[in-house]
This record gives structure tokens, sequence and C-alpha cells, in this order.
């Protein structure tokens, strides 16, 4: 079956980057958009951005300056880059997959990793 | 940015209840919406897609309505694993998640 697992440091220090990477497997890569989101008690669910296997990348306005995501289809990972990061983006952070097409809804998800922002 | 609310925020409820939850949209986003079960400390899980479409495996019990901006979740009779929180989410334009509805015990 398919399984995403989130990996990378869980505490990151105001001002510097953020990095995730998302281990793929069970799935093709070429059949979904590969996307982060993340959940804080404030502010919800709140989607971070996708890449295809293409290589083209769409990000939520509200991250786009900071925000990078790139895909290792050799290895079946996708990575997220956050930087100049702020206790605002301490939430848990999921990688997760959607159907290319229709309403593209997120079919599957890692367990989330909570990474906290903090000197 | 398409904003979704959900009504009620929470509610209490018991085995057996029907359970209705509201998810509107701030303009027409057609069908392209989708609900998510998200129980504590897990990911979200998708029930019901493009507003009305049952996932594979979900229970009968749970179904999906509406288009444009109102939507509705429904659970027709609620079981004691369905007490969760329940998000719905478009995708229309620009990813937006609802604030989420939580169901817990009466």
């Amino acid at each position: 079956q398919v399984q995403l697992q989130e990996s990378g440091p869980r505490l990151v220090k105001p001002s510097e980057t953020l990095s995730l990477t998302c281990t793929v497997s069970g799935a093709s890569i070429t059949s979904y958009y590969w996307s982060w989101v993340r959940q804080t008690p404030g502010k919800g669910l709140e989607w971070i951005g996708y890449i295809y296997y293409s290589g083209a990348t769409n990000y939520s306005p509200s991250l786009k300056s900071r925000v990078t995501i790139s895909l290792d289809t050799s290895k079946s990972q996708f990575s997220l880059r956050l930087n100049s990061v702020t206790a605002a983006d301490t939430a848990v952070y999921y990688c997760a997959a959607r159907i290319v097409g229709a309403t593209s809804p997120f079919v599957y998800w890692g367990h989330g990793t909570l990474v906290t922002v903090s000197s | 940015d398409i904003r979704l609310t959900q009504s009620p925020s929470s509610l209490s409820a018991s085995v057996g209840d029907r359970v209705t939850i509201t998810c509107r949209a701030s303009d027409n986003i057609g069908n392209f919406l989708n609900w998510y079960q998200q129980k504590p400390g897990k990911a979200p899980n998708l029930l019901i897609s493009s507003a009305s479409d049952l996932q594979s495996g979900v229970p009968s019990r749970f179904g999906g309505s509406g288009s444009g901006t109102e939507f509705t979740l429904t659970i027709t009779s609620l079981q004691p694993e369905d007490f969760a929180t329940y998000y719905c989410q478009q995708s229309y334009t620009t990813l937006t998640f609802g604030p989420g509805t939580k169901v817990d015990l009466k």
C-alpha cells in the first residue's frame, strides 16, 4: 500500500530554514501532486504547496516567498524548505498525495511531524 | 482566496444520532469540495470527494451533498469510531480548508 513518511529536524531556530523530506513507497511518482500541509491549533490546516513529477510547482500565496518544494524521483522523495522561520511556523507538518485531476483530494498522508521553531 | 466556514464548530451527540455538518464557501466552487475525518494525533483521512463521492472503504452511513457555496456532510447513525473532527477542503482555487467541526460524545 501507499506510505508516506516525513523526516527532518524537529527543532529549528528562528530566522533559519526548516527542511523536511517525505519518502514515498507503494505509489507511482507520476500519478500524484506531492504536497505539504501544516496544522496549528490557531490556524488549523494550511496547504503549503505541491510539486508534480514534471517539476511544476504551485505554492500558497501566503508562503510563496519563503517556500521551495523539490522532487528526487530516483529516491522517491520530495522535500520542503521554508526559510526565515518564526514561531508562527511551529506546526505539525504533513506530506500528502493529491490525485491528479477531478477535485484533487488528498488521498494519502504521512503521519505528520511536529516542528518547533525556538531558540 | 476562497474562505470556507463550517457550522457548527462543535457538537455533542450520542451513538445512533444523525449528524449534519455544513460547509459554506465564500464563492461558487462547483463541486470542488472534499471532506476529511481527523482523530487526535492522526493525519486527516479522506471521506468524500467531489462533494458527494464516497471513498472506497468509507462506511455508507457517511454522505455528502451540495454544490456551489453550500455543502453538507451527514452521518446517518453515529458510531463510536466517528467521534472526531471533520474538515471540508476546496480545490477550486488556492487550496483551503475549513476550520473544522469537532464531534464529541454527549
